[in-house]
């Protein structure tokens, strides 16, 4: 069954540095999104993504946030400036348009040090 | 904006037994999904049910179903014949209908923490 792949799952920086999160979501799949965790709190949407664009953004997204769609298979994540607020699991979703439910990789844990 | 809220942090069941967590929404919307996503302790989000606003009829999957209750924004998950591999965080989650597409994004509840005794 296809799914989607994240990489790397785990993730050490240090505050200030940048971080590119991966993520190859199902082949055929159009719209892509990025949420994040923070331990023990629940799920907060970052960013949607289609047509080589953002669709939409939360409050979270601000420019220290992008996202990109490098080549046909990945879809990334960067963070330009890591904060230690930005420990968190960085989870990406992909969508067909179809289906109406977005299938979620296995996620990446971020740690600001 | 819609808010999800799920008001029971934590809850228990006996194996074999029955239990429903709870969720309530608040939205404006007319035409929405609703979803329950399960979280276990490796942190994958594993999609559970869904129920889509315009029907009536209550979804099911296997041992989960839902109470849906439209005009009290209610979205009630019941786990049947509970089995030790339930246990996880459940999250309830809401999506409008954006024109037919999915490329609205989820909001959740704060989740529920599930523990299976056996």
């Amino acid at each position: 069954e296809p799914e989607v792949t994240q990489t790397p799952s785990h993730q050490v920086t240090q505050m200030g540095q940048e971080v590119i999160l991966r993520c190859v979501p199902i082949s055929n799949h159009l719209y892509f999104y990025w949420y994040r965790q923070i331990l023990g709190q629940k799920v907060e949407f970052l960013v949607s993504f289609y047509n080589n664009e953002i669709s939409e953004k939360s409050e979270i997204f601000d420019d220290q946030f992008s996202v990109e769609r490098p080549d046909g298979s990945n879809f990334t994540l960067k963070i330009r400036s890591t904060k230690l607020e930005d420990s968190a699991m960085y989870f990406c979703a992909s969508s067909d348009g179809t289906l109406f439910e977005q299938y979620f990789g296995p996620g990446t844990r971020l740690t600001v040090t | 904006a819609q808010t999800v809220t799920q008001s029971q942090p934590e809850m228990s069941v006996q194996e074999a037994e029955t239990v429903t967590l709870s969720c309530t929404y608040d939205t404006s919307e007319s035409d929405y999904y609703l979803f329950w996503y399960k979280q276990p302790p490796s942190r994958q989000m594993i999609l559970v049910i869904r129920q889509e606003a315009y029907k009536q009829q209550n979804a099911t999957e296997n041992r989960f179903s839902v109470n849906f209750q439209k005009a009290a924004k209610s979205f009630s998950l019941k786990i049947s014949d509970s089995q030790l591999g339930d246990a996880a965080m459940y999250f309830c989650a809401y999506r409008r209908n954006a024109g037919g597409t999915s490329y609205g994004k989820l909001t959740f509840g704060q989740g529920t923490i599930l523990t299976v005794h056996p």
